[in-house]
């Protein structure tokens, strides 16, 4: 089946810190690969995406790599902010069916 | 512009009674997408429409739910004889078109709506 499993948090970090949350996925054909952000009190936003094999999303700093040999998308950081701190959930998408990380909740310290 | 938007942002009901939950999608948005969130856990994805059909509707955990969008823009999703498990964040998404597995349209979510079955 399809499914994704991301690092178990929560992560917290002092800003400027580099941040790595992993995240693997199982499935059947060839997905397209995203992260998700939800800041407090606000919806699901779209972070970044690749859509396939050895393609890099980026966005806001953040970047991950579609790694379809280890079945990965690992988001990285290399100086987070304290505005960073939020639930990130990775995710795949096969035909229109989107299936979602357990989330990973990060938190920022001055 | 207006996002997508979903009323009631909470709903508390009693076990066995019917619910409905609507979901505004984003004008000129033809998909529509459910999805539920329980405590801890990712969105699951429950349904999804293209235009006024449920292209699909395999996520559906049971035949008590049940999801309309009869004129291709306003959907409700509607919960029969609601179970204290159905309690969790129902969340609904829209997209320019359906995503294909050649390309992806972005889904915007809207904020959900909090299901409390007492």
């Amino acid at each position: 089946g399809n499914s994704v499993t991301q690092m178990e948090g929560p992560v917290t970090l002092s800003e400027e810190a580099f941040l790595t949350i992993n995240c693997t996925y199982t499935a059947t054909g060839y997905p397209s690969l995203f992260w998700y952000v939800q800041y407090p009190g606000e919806g699901l936003q779209l972070l970044l995406k690749a859509t396939k094999a050895d393609d890099k999303g980026s966005n806001k700093g953040f970047e991950a790599t579609y790694r379809k040999e280890t079945t990965s998308f690992h988001l990285e950081k290399g100086s987070v902010q304290v505005s960073d701190s939020a639930v990130y959930f990775c995710a795949l998408q096969i035909g229109n069916q989107f299936y979602f990380g357990t989330g990973t909740s990060l938190t920022v310290i001055p | 512009g207006a996002g997508v938007s979903q009323t009631p942002s909470n709903k508390v009901t009693e076990k066995g009674k019917y619910v409905e939950l609507r979901c505004d999608p984003i004008s000129g948005h033809t998909a529509l997408y459910w999805y539920r969130q329980s405590l801890g856990q990712g969105p699951e994805f429950l349904i999804y429409f293209q235009g006024t059909g449920a292209a699909d509707d395999s996520g559906l955990p049971n035949d008590r739910f049940f999801a309309v969008r009869p004129e291709g823009s306003v959907s409700t999703l509607k919960i029969q004889r609601t179970e204290r498990g159905d309690s969790a964040v129902y969340l609904c998404a829209s997209s320019l078109t359906g995503s294909t597995g050649v390309s992806y349209n972005e889904q915007f979510f809207g904020p959900g709506t909090r299901l409390t079955v007492l």
